[in-house]
């Protein structure tokens, strides 16, 4: 069965330090991996993909995420939080099945 | 390119009403699928339609939900009659392929509340 967990359900940051979302996520098979974010009134926008490719991912808006098998993470990195990075943010597994499943959210804070 | 549009944005109907929700895919995309999420819960997956057939409607709480793709373009999901357990948000998404490593498109979402 697959699952993903985000650790965190809140993080709170100052504007220019950094950026870490917990997530962790349990399949059977190979899956694809990705991080999705939401601000407010908005869809969910893709933000990075891992797909069995590099394990280091980088994605749009300074984000990047390390796919590590032994652990079963992809954590959410930025090195410098701004304050438009204030949002939610799912992480999401896929198998090769079409089956998608989300983690539970992690709502992230931005302090001036 | 228009992304993925749903209609209305918000919608509050009384227990016992019907509510038809809209979504309109990217054009082009043949894969359409439809997401819930309950206050404070995870998104939950619905359903996914391939042109107008559906591939999986294994999320479907219950037969008071009704998903239609007609022509295979915007599809609908209708809640007939509402329970108060029904409010959420509710979000479509499409792709041109399905599964990995294709990307889904969301649209806004259209929260509903049952009163």
């Amino acid at each position: 069965a697959q699952s993903v967990t985000q650790l965190d359900s809140h993080v709170s940051v100052s504007e220019g330090t950094p950026v870490l979302l917990r997530c962790n996520y349990s399949s059977s098979y190979s899956p694809s991996l990705f991080w999705y974010v939401q601000h407010p009134n908005k869809g969910l926008q893709l933000l990075l993909k891992y797909t069995s490719a590099a394990t280091l991912v980088k994605g749009i808006n300074g984000f990047e995420a390390e796919f590590k098998k032994s652990e079963t993470s992809f954590h959410l990195t930025k090195p410098s939080a701004h304050m438009s990075d204030a949002a939610e943010y799912f992480c999401v597994v896929r198998t090769g099945g079409f089956k998608t499943i989300f983690g539970a959210g992690t709502r992230l804070f931005v302090k001036a | 390119e228009a992304g993925v549009t749903q209609f209305p944005s918000h919608s509050v109907i009384e227990k016992g009403q019907t509510v038809t929700l809209r979504c309109d895919p990217i054009s082009g995309h043949d894969n359409l699928y439809w997401y819930r999420r309950v206050m404070g819960k995870e998104i939950k997956f619905l359903l996914h339609f391939v042109k107008e057939s559906k591939q999986d409607e294994s999320g479907m709480p219950n037969n008071r939900f009704l998903a239609e793709r007609t022509g295979g373009t915007y599809s609908t999901l209708k809640v007939q009659p509402a329970e108060l357990e029904d409010s959420g948000v509710y979000f479509c998404a499409s792709s041109q392929e399905a599964g990995n490593p294709y990307e889904q498109y969301f649209g806004p979402g259209t929260r509903l509340t049952v009163t």
